[in-house]
């Protein structure tokens, strides 16, 4: 199976951060990547689809990049509705899908 | 608007077994292929399984492969669960989700299954 691992597992900011998070897959996975987004007590939502396009709805200060075994998703300036947890998800092996064990943003 | 509503979930001894149910409206559930797709306290989702727009096709995670079934009714518009010989590390919150090209575009609220004596 493909593991996918995230770094960090948590992060402390503020708002107007710049936030970086990354994902790297144990294995080669094209563009088959996504980011989820996750408050408590509520279902993951999809952010970005194929590493770098942003769902319906998303603002453009969240990007998504990377092919292959390496992505990242970048938070241009952090607003206070974003502290959140993200979850990076593998689909290249589709239905076997994994996820990432999530990062977690804090404020600081 | 699509919307998934699961039930059923609840505390279960160990051993035990436990069908969870996935009300789905707003779409046409008998075109969607669907999905279980379970988080632990603390972790990162897992999916569990699939099943076919048909229901003639399913797949299932390792973790879960031979106690666990998945069904579905189209005149009912509901997606189903059969987990049987539950354990500890079943424990989770169960969604029901739709794929689209593989991750997940639309998802439920979630039903909590706890495993334990």
């Amino acid at each position: 199976a493909i593991q996918l691992t995230q770094s960090p597992s948590s992060l402390s900011a503020s708002v107007g951060d710049r936030v970086t998070i990354t994902c790297r897959a144990s294995h080669g996975i094209s563009n088959a990547l996504a980011w989820y987004q996750q408050k408590p007590g509520k279902a993951p939502k999809v952010f970005i689809y194929d590493a770098s396009i942003l769902e319906h709805g998303v603002p453009s200060r969240f990007t998504g990049s990377g092919s292959g075994t390496d992505f990242t998703l970048t938070i241009s300036s952090l607003r206070p509705e974003d502290f959140a947890s993200y979850y990076c998800q593998q689909y290249n092996s589709y239905p076997s899908v994994t996820f990432g064990q999530g990062t977690r943003v804090e404020m600081k | 608007e699509v919307h998934l509503l699961e039930s059923g979930g609840g505390l279960v001894q160990p051993g035990g077994s436990l069908r969870i149910s996935c009300a789905a409206s707003g779409f046409t559930f008998g075109n969607y292929a669907m999905n279980w797709v379970r988080q632990g306290p603390g972790k990162g989702p897992e999916w569990v399984s699939l099943i076919n727009s048909s229901g003639g096709r399913t797949n299932y995670a390792d973790s879960v492969k031979g106690r666990f079934t998945i069904s579905r009714d189209n005149s009912k518009n509901t997606l189903y669960l059969q987990m049987n010989d539950l354990r500890a590390e079943d424990t989770a919150v169960y969604y029901c989700a739709i794929p689209s090209s593989g991750y997940f575009d639309s998802w439920g609220q979630g039903t909590l299954v706890i495993v334990s004596s």
